[in-house]
Order: structure tokens, then C-alpha cells, then sequence
């Protein structure tokens, strides 16, 4: 079975840092593009980060830029999100995604993990 | 930045006809998907490059874009369909993913 799982949620106080993991099972991670995702209580999605199958291209939300930091251990088939300096706003049940394909982009998210949740309060 | 604007809200009576519009600045020249969300749970991918259906969704899914608009429209409409649905295009000129505010699919 194709399957994402998100860990590493929790909660930590403004200016912390977390990292958040997604383990990929049942397809090869090397083959896609994979993308964090979030959403805050009550909103809508929000794009956080986007990495190509290499790790050749990556893209961050201005909101997020310089905070958080995209990576990838294909040979682990897992993806990561470190977020540094978090903020009350990051407050969020995190998604991780995949790509339909290698390239990423324009590509629509297939694949989808149960999220995890992030909650930055004092 | 790229914005792409979904009525908050549409509702149908079973049996009939939803559409839900994500309109954006030229967005037919883009590649738009669909996503659906029922409460607790994570987005599915319904539509995506406009109008492919990934496998085991329904034919009642479909999807349109030209122009400055781009339409999901669900057709004969079951309780088990009322749920957020939210577009998103990617933003070349930035190299950004960009997601509608989504639409609360509501069957009467």
C-alpha cells in the first residue's frame, strides 16, 4: 500500500525549533517530487516547501523562507521539514505530499500523509 | 503574487449539478487540480492537469479550465460529497504552489 506518515508534531514555544519526518512505504521516493503542506485550525491549505526527486530544485513559501529548510534521505525513503524560529502563526497540522512525478511544479499532489500536528504557544 | 479566488461557499440538492469555480489571472494557461477534504481528514486529489481523474474517483468528477476561470463540476451529487474542495496552480513566475481558498461543499 502506497502510504505517507508524518511524525514529529508537538508543541514547542515561540522561538523553538522542531523537525518533522515522513516515512514513504509501498513506492520508491527517489521517483517523485515530494511537498510539505500545511493547515492552521480552521483555515485552508497553505504550500510550505517543495523538493524535486534529487533534491536539485527547492522552493519555500515567503512565509517560511529562511525558517524552515526541506530535505530528503531517498536511501531511508523519508522526507523532513526542520523548522527554526517558529512562531505562533505556524501553528498548523503539517502535510506532507507527493508529486505525481519526478519533476514536481506544475504537478498535482497524489499522495497524501495524515498529518501532524504543530502547535507554537508560550 | 498569484491569487486564485473560490466562492466560500455552493450548495446542491442531491441528484444534481455542483460547480465550483477558482478563477485566476489567465489561468487557463496553467495546469489546475482539485482537492477534497471531509472533516479530519487529509485532502484527496480528485482532478488534476485540468481534467484527468486519478483512479477510483468517480466519473461524476470532472473538470474544465480556460481563460481567466477553472470549474470542478460534480455531477448527480450524493450526501458523501459535502466537504472542502480547494484548486491549486503553480505559479511559474515565482516557482510557487498557490491553493484557492477552497469552497464548503454543502448538500442540501
Amino acid at each position: 500500500e502506497v502510504q505517507l506518515v508524518e511524525s514529529g508534531g508537538g508543541l514547542v514555544k515561540p522561538g523553538g525549533s522542531l523537525r518533522l519526518s515522513c516515512a514513504a512505504s509501498g513506492f520508491t521516493l527517489s521517483s517523485y517530487s515530494m511537498n510539505w503542506v500545511r493547515q492552521a485550525p480552521g483555515k485552508g491549505l497553505e504550500w510550505v516547501s517543495s523538493i524535486s526527486s534529487s533534491s536539485s530544485y527547492i522552493y519555500y513559501a515567503d512565509s517560511v523562507k529562511g525558517r524552515f529548510t526541506i530535505s530528503r534521505d531517498n536511501a531511508k525513503n523519508s522526507l523532513y521539514l526542520q523548522m527554526n524560529s517558529l512562531r505562533a502563526e505556524d501553528t498548523a497540522v503539517y502535510y506532507c505530499a507527493r508529486s505525481i512525478t519526478a519533476a514536481g511544479r506544475s504537478d498535482a499532489f497524489d499522495i497524501w500523509g495524515q498529518g501532524t500536528m504543530v502547535t507554537v504557544s508560550s | 503574487s498569484y491569487v486564485l479566488t473560490q466562492p466560500p461557499s455552493v450548495s446542491v440538492a442531491p441528484g444534481q449539478t455542483a460547480r465550483i469555480t477558482c478563477g485566476g489571472n489567465n489561468i487557463g494557461s496553467k495546469s489546475a487540480h482539485w482537492y477534497q477534504q471531509k472533516p479530519g481528514q487529509a485532502p484527496v486529489l480528485v482532478v488534476y492537469d485540468d481534467s484527468d481523474r486519478p483512479s477510483g474517483i468517480p466519473e461524476r468528477f470532472s473538470g474544465s479550465n480556460s481563460g481567466n476561470t477553472a470549474t470542478l463540476t460534480i455531477s448527480r451529487v450524493e450526501a458523501g460529497d459535502e466537504a472542502d474542495y480547494y484548486c491549486q496552480v503553480w505559479d511559474s513566475s515565482r516557482d510557487h504552489v498557490v491553493f484557492g481558498g477552497g469552497t464548503k461543499l454543502t448538500v442540501l
